[in-house]
């Protein structure tokens, strides 16, 4: 089953320091895509940072990065030097072409709530 | 350049009413996602058009729900008719086609079905 799991609904972290966010998937196909997107509280959806299955190095940008393991089935993300803007949920997501209609779907995780104290 | 823009950004209707929602895209952007975010099933991925074409709608939930592109700046959501299970957030996203990866997500329709 194709499935994104996301085990930790609340973490918190101290301004400036790192903070990693757990992120486990299953898929058998072998070609996927994977996401990670941030929602503030005022709700809008901003895309973070994205890993291919078969790229060779771990995505960064900026202060995220996503430690992808393939042989573990995890694409956790990375939050270097927190920051207070950093609060935010964050969810997981999968992107992976159907064999059959190959037409992409898109599987979200249920999100991990951070939050970044001063 | 303006992101994406959805109107409304609020709607309140009653139990078996048609509600219509829309988007904008960015401009110059080949896909259009509609997304739907509640806090029992999270965030689905509903339709997405290429060039204005549907590509995938196995995310609509019924027949309840449709949705059009009639030309590249324009999309909308339809149900009709509406019921309070309805009732969330629903977002507009588009990308490129060089760069599908990188989504631009609208600022999201909250929707309350009485």
């Amino acid at each position: 089953a194709q499935k994104i799991t996301q085990t930790q609904p609340g973490m918190f972290v101290q301004e400036k320091e790192a903070v990693t966010l757990d992120c486990t998937y299953d898929t058998s196909d072998p070609s996927y895509g994977l996401f990670w997107y941030k929602q503030p509280s005022s709700g809008e959806m901003i895309f973070l940072i994205y890993q291919g299955s078969y790229d060779q190095q771990n995505a960064t940008e900026g202060r995220y990065s996503l430690n992808f393991q393939k042989a573990r089935k995890s694409a956790n993300l990375v939050i270097s030097a927190s920051q207070l803007g950093d609060s935010a949920m964050y969810f997981c997501a999968m992107r992976r072409r159907d064999t059959t209609s190959g037409t992409y779907k898109y599987i979200f995780g249920t999100g991990t709530r951070l939050k970044v104290l001063a | 350049d303006a992101g994406v823009i959805q109107s409304p950004r609020h709607e309140v209707t009653e139990m078996g009413q048609e509600v219509t929602l829309r988007c904008k895209p960015i401009s110059g952007h080949d896909y259009l996602f509609w997304y739907r975010q509640t806090m029992m099933r999270g965030l689905e991925l509903l339709i997405y058009f290429n060039n204005n074409v549907p590509i995938d709608d196995s995310g609509m939930p019924e027949d309840r729900f449709s949705a059009k592109m009639p030309n590249a700046s324009f999309s909308t959501l339809k149900i009709q008719p509406s019921e309070p299970r309805d009732s969330a957030v629903y977002f507009c996203a588009s990308s490129t086609q060089g760069n599908q990866e990188t989504q631009y997500f609208g600022p999201g329709t909250r929707l309350l079905v009485l």
